[in-house]
């Protein structure tokens, strides 16, 4: 079963915006992660936070992870055309051997 | 240059037909994992393998099957008892869960004609 759901499912700005988007959680976790998709394209892995980590940035990309909330949100600022992409939270829980992927936050930037 | 190295790209199968997708990874990983993507939707996970010579079922491994002989090849078969095999489905590899993400193939989309 998917463990990870992003909100929005769908999220459009201009150029030069931030765009922020959220996952949610239901189980105990190790680390969180997420990771990019072009259309049609395999998944790119963005960052990972730990479980113990509260934020991590990478670039322009800013994650923060709320363990009590299981709750993570990515930020990405001064977006450009090139950053329009399907984005998707994967957990790695605990009692897993793999990861499990939410349903991705597709984000489009107007130029 | 190391990675993941999926194929055909793209690959139709006539009805009860048996198709395997090929996936080869140089980076040494142990780990590897099999994904099938529909449209406008996440990743569910077919089957991984975390050795040479062994593999789990994932959430829906129904109607596919995998072998890993070699630690670089993870091939996945879609046989004919998967009613609807029309999906995009990747390839990934990991080398030590919690340190580093996965690094995915570029994905074959299966098509039935």
């Amino acid at each position: 079963s998917q463990q990870g759901e992003e909100d929005p499912q769908a999220l459009s700005i201009q150029e030069g915006e931030n765009a922020t988007m959220n996952c949610s959680y239901k189980t105990s976790i190790n680390n969180l992660q997420w990771y990019r998709q072009n259309s049609g394209r395999g998944l790119v892995h963005l960052i990972l936070i730990r479980s113990n980590e509260r934020e991590k940035h990478s670039g322009r990309l800013r994650v923060t992870l709320d363990t009590s909330k299981k709750s993570s949100s990515l930020l990405i600022t001064a977006s450009r055309a090139a950053d329009t992409a399907s984005y998707f939270c994967a957990t790695d829980a605990r009692n897993n051997n793999d990861m499990r992927f939410g349903a991705g936050t597709r984000l489009t930037v107007k130029p | 240059d190391g990675g993941i190295t999926q194929s055909p790209k793209y690959l139709f199968r006539k009805e009860g037909q048996n198709v395997t997708l090929s996936c080869e990874q140089n980076l040494n990983h142990d780990a590897m994992y099999w994904y099938r993507q529909d449209p406008g939707q996440g990743l569910r996970l077919i089957y991984y393998s975390q050795i040479v010579n062994d593999f789990q079922k994932g959430d829906i491994a129904e109607g596919y099957s995998v072998s890993r002989e070699k630690k670089e090849s993870f091939p996945l078969t879609v046989t004919s008892a998967q009613k609807n095999p029309t999906a995009f489905y990747l390839c990934a590899s990991s080398i030590e869960r919690g340190t580093y993400g996965y690094t995915f193939g570029s994905g074959t989309r299966l098509t039935v004609v």
